[in-house]
Formats: structure tokens, C-alpha cells, sequence
């Protein structure tokens, strides 16, 4: 069966300093891969969405970029962290083949910024 | 793009009455709506979903409705425990997946 992965569940950062979130899934192929943001009781915002090794499309301009650097590994990444950047941050996937599939999350990270 | 809202933000109901959750969308092409659960702290988690050629899906207390017409979606679960207590999202999809807002119940036992 297929499960996703993501670490570290908890982080506090300090302002300006760099973020690096990993997420791998395992048991599929080619996967569409995704981040959303979640705000404190907030819906969810997505962030960055990957078709394929390499290819990403973002839907918001932010402080942060996302890297696939392999078929089941979706990175979230910044340079310098804002205090608008604390939430919660989830990984979700989707099976790549097949049009209108559930997204599957991963158990978040939650970033805070100090 | 698609845009799904989602009413009411926030529904308490006494244990043993039903919650009925109501979403619309704006893209006429969407033809997946699932519903997700997300508890306390916790990652969202897929409950039921509907594709456009269903009006209707059924899973124990769980029940989902699809208006195609009126681009409207809707979740119900009939007698409630405390233990449904969480937010709850909608979402409409054709290539991409949209979520609504979010709607958090509250169950009283």
C-alpha cells in the first residue's frame, strides 16, 4: 500500500533563516505531489504542485521553492523565513495516471517562526 | 479557475441530530468532489467522495449529494457522536483540486 512520509513534524526556526521540509511517498509511481499551507484554523492553501521530476508549478508567489529531485521526493525549501511563513505544512499526493483522484496527506509540519 | 465555497463556517448540533454541510462550485468541467476530515492537529483525511456521474453516495452515516445543474455538493451524517467532531472540507476537481474553506463542527454530547 501506498503511504507518504514527512519530516520533521515539528520545527521552530528563527527569522531569516533557511527551511528545508522533505516529503517521500512509497508503493506508487509517478505521483502528482503537492504543499499546501495551513494558517491556524484556516482552510488550505496550496502552494506547489509537481507532475514529474523537475517540474513544478506554483501557486503563489512566496519566500519559498519546491524541488522534486526524484520521482516520489518533493522538497519545500526557502532562504530566508518570514514570520508570515509560520503554519502548518502538509505534503499530499495523487495518483499521476489517472485524472480525478483523491489526494492523500502526509502528517504535516508544524513551523513556527520566532 | 475553480472556486468552491463552503457553508456554514462553523455547525454545532447535539449527539443523535443530523449536520448537513453545503458546497458550490463555479467550473462547470469539475467532475470529482471529495469530502475530507481533519481533526484536531491532525492531516486532513479523505471520509467520501462523488464523481459527476452519481447524484447520490452512501457510506454508513455518511452520505454525499451532487447537483450538477446547480453546481452544488453536499454532505450529510445522520446521528451524530462526538467523535465527528472536527473540520470538515469540500473540494471540486478537473485537473486541479480546489478546497473549500473548511466548515468546523462541533458535536454536544
Amino acid at each position: 500500500s501506498q503511504t507518504i512520509h514527512q519530516w520533521p513534524a515539528t520545527l521552530v526556526q528563527p527569522v531569516g533563516s533557511p527551511l528545508s521540509l522533505e516529503c517521500t511517498v512509497e508503493g506508487t509511481s509517478n505521483p502528482n505531489l503537492y504543499w499546501y499551507r495551513q494558517a491556524a484554523g484556516r482552510g488550505l492553501q496550496l502552494l506547489f504542485y509537481s507532475v514529474g521530476i523537475g517540474q513544478i508549478s506554483s501557486e503563489v508567489p512566496q519566500n519559498l521553492s519546491a524541488s522534486r529531485p526524484q520521482d516520489r521526493q518533493f522538497i519545500l525549501s526557502s532562504k530566508k523565513l518570514l514570520l508570515s511563513d509560520s503554519g502548518f505544512y502538509l505534503c499530499a499526493w495523487s495518483a499521476g495516471s489517472i485524472n480525478n483522484q483523491p489526494q492523500h496527506f502526509g502528517d504535516g509540519t508544524r513551523l513556527s517562526i520566532l | 479557475g475553480e472556486n468552491v465555497e463552503q457553508h456554514p463556517s462553523t455547525l454545532s448540533v447535539q449527539e443523535g441530530d443530523s449536520a448537513v454541510i453545503k458546497c458550490t462550485y463555479s467550473d462547470s468541467a469539475s467532475n470529482y468532489f471529495p469530502w475530507y476530515k481533519q481533526e484536531l492537529g491532525k492531516r486532513p483525511q479523505l471520509i467520501i467522495d462523488i464523481r459527476s456521474n452519481v447524484g447520490e453516495k452512501k457510506d454508513q452515516r455518511i452520505a454525499v449529494t451532487l447537483n450538477k445543474t446547480a453546481k452544488h455538493f453536499s454532505l450529510h451524517i445522520t446521528e451524530t457522536q462526538p467523535e465527528d467532531s472536527a473540520v470538515y472540507f469540500c473540494a471540486a476537481s478537473t485537473n486541479d483540486m480546489r478546497f473549500g474553506a473548511g466548515t468546523r463542527l462541533t458535536v454536544k454530547p
